[in-house]
């Protein structure tokens, strides 16, 4: 089955900064990976999402690349702010039968005013 | 409004006791999930549904039951409450298409003292 790995599993930066999570996958047939932020004592929400077919995603201040060949992806949020912080969970899901999201073990992202 | 509802939001219980998690969408979504997850620790699935009468266990291992008779509704059954069942269980649902978003319910605070 897909395996998800992400790191670091903590990370704290200036506001202002950029901050970047990673994530690796086993299974090269996955062709999804969404990325959730959850805040504390509240439900993980979708923030951004890519499908195999393109390599990089931006939504605002939030871009997300794939590289389908090293079968990593990475989250990418510029001009931190204190609204930031939160966990964030990488995951990835295949199709036809394997579509199920594997979660990796999530990132702790603390925004320091 | 469409949203994912799961109820209690808190429960405290003696062990031996049975207990049901309730989960209901208003979405129209086929397909639904429940994820335990340990407080800002990584999502496990534990159950999942496609559709009506159809249930399949999840990655984790689980000693709960799950039933999907109306397509909103998507309850979670622990017959004899442990306090290894102590956790935060997620209800998730999706829609029909491959590697649609997931939209997370607030969650149960599940304590088995």
């Amino acid at each position: 089955g897909e395996n998800v790995e992400q790191h670091p599993s903590t990370l704290s930066v200036q506001e202002g900064d950029s901050a970047v999570i990673k994530c690796t996958y086993s299974d090269s047939a996955s062709n999804y990976f969404p990325w959730y932020k959850q805040e504390l004592g509240k439900r993980p929400q979708l923030i951004i999402d890519i499908r195999s077919n393109v390599g990089e995603k931006k939504d605002q201040r939030i871009a997300v690349t794939l590289n389908k060949t090293a079968k990593h992806f990475s989250l990418h949020i510029t001009e931190t702010q204190p609204e930031d912080s939160a966990v964030y969970f990488c995951a990835a899901s295949g199709n036809f039968g394997n579509e199920k999201l594997t979660f990796g073990t999530g990132t702790r992202l603390t925004i320091i005013p | 409004e469409a949203d994912i509802y799961q109820t209690p939001r808190y429960l405290v219980i003696g062990t031996g006791k049975k207990i049901t998690l309730e989960c209901s969408q208003t979405m129209g979504h086929d397909k639904m999930y429940w994820y335990q997850q340990d407080p800002g620790m990584e999502l496990h699935l534990i159950h999942y549904s496609y559709g009506v009468n159809s249930t399949e266990k999840g990655d984790l291992s689980s000693e709960s039951t799950v039933s999907r008779i109306r397509t909103e509704h998507f309850p979670l059954t622990l017959e004899s409450a442990r306090p290894s069942h102590t956790s935060q269980y997620l209800c998730a649902s999706s829609r029909r298409p491959n590697n649609s978003p997931l939209h997370f319910g607030n969650g149960t605070r599940l304590t088995v003292t």
